[in-house]
């Protein structure tokens, strides 16, 4: 079944700690994919997002993802967190194909939470 | 930036009310999406609506939700009878292309008492 897994619900790092977080996905052609950040009380934001070419993308606040094909993944990292990285942060997908609405189809979701 | 923005931010209404949330979409934007997110749980995609009409509906958009788009500006999401299980946030969003990057709202809570 076509779906998008964000393997870790919770994740708890230091400030100034590198971070990675997981997302797997699995559809037959690779999908636009995109990580969405939101904090409390807030809407979704755009941090990246990948379509085709360089396999390494850069976003928004110091964050990249990499896309790699053969393990169906596009895992978010940031070389050194800050504290107002704490939030939830949803990788989503808009599966390829004819008929495309652009319908997003999100992930469980990674809550961040950030150690002084 | 131009922002997405949505209306009310909160509303609670009785089991069995009407309910309208209310969008304005970015003004160059084509492509009009609703999302919901349950509390604890993941966000869900409801319906897409391009060219005046329903793109796509997810198996949650039932006969009892609409969407209209009544003038140039606005968007909204009608729910005829709510019920306990419609609570959730609500989100609109909109984008130039189907494949481009989708910019929301900050969302309507929705509460069903």
């Amino acid at each position: 079944a076509q779906s998008v897994t964000q393997p870790d619900i919770h994740i708890t790092v230091s400030e100034g700690a590198s971070l990675e977080l997981r997302c797997n996905y699995s559809y037959g052609a690779t999908p636009y994919l995109f990580w969405y950040v939101q904090s409390p009380g807030q809407g979704l934001q755009l941090l990246l997002k990948y379509f085709s070419g360089d396999t390494l993308v850069q976003g928004i606040k110091g964050f990249e993802a990499e896309f790699k094909r053969s393990q169906s993944s596009f895992n978010l990292r940031k070389p050194s967190v800050h504290w107002s990285d704490a939030a939830e942060y949803f990788c989503a997908v808009v599966p390829h194909g004819s008929g495309n609405t652009g319908k997003l189809i999100f992930g469980q979701g990674t809550t961040l939470q950030v150690k002084p | 930036e131009p922002e997405v923005t949505q209306t009310p931010s909160h509303q609670v209404t009785q089991m069995g009310q009407e309910v309208i949330l209310r969008c304005v979409p970015i003004s160059n934007h084509l492509y009009f999406y609703w999302y919901r997110q349950i509390l604890g749980q993941k966000v869900e995609f409801l319906v897409s609506f391009y060219n005046n009409e329903i793109s796509e509906k997810s198996e949650i958009f039932d006969d009892q939700f609409s969407v209209e788009r009544p003038d140039g500006s606005n968007f909204t999401l009608k729910i005829r009878s709510t019920k306990l299980e419609d609570s959730a946030m609500y989100f609109c969003a909109s984008s130039e292309e189907s494949n481009q990057p989708q910019h929301f709202g900050d969302g309507t809570r929705l509460s069903i008492l």
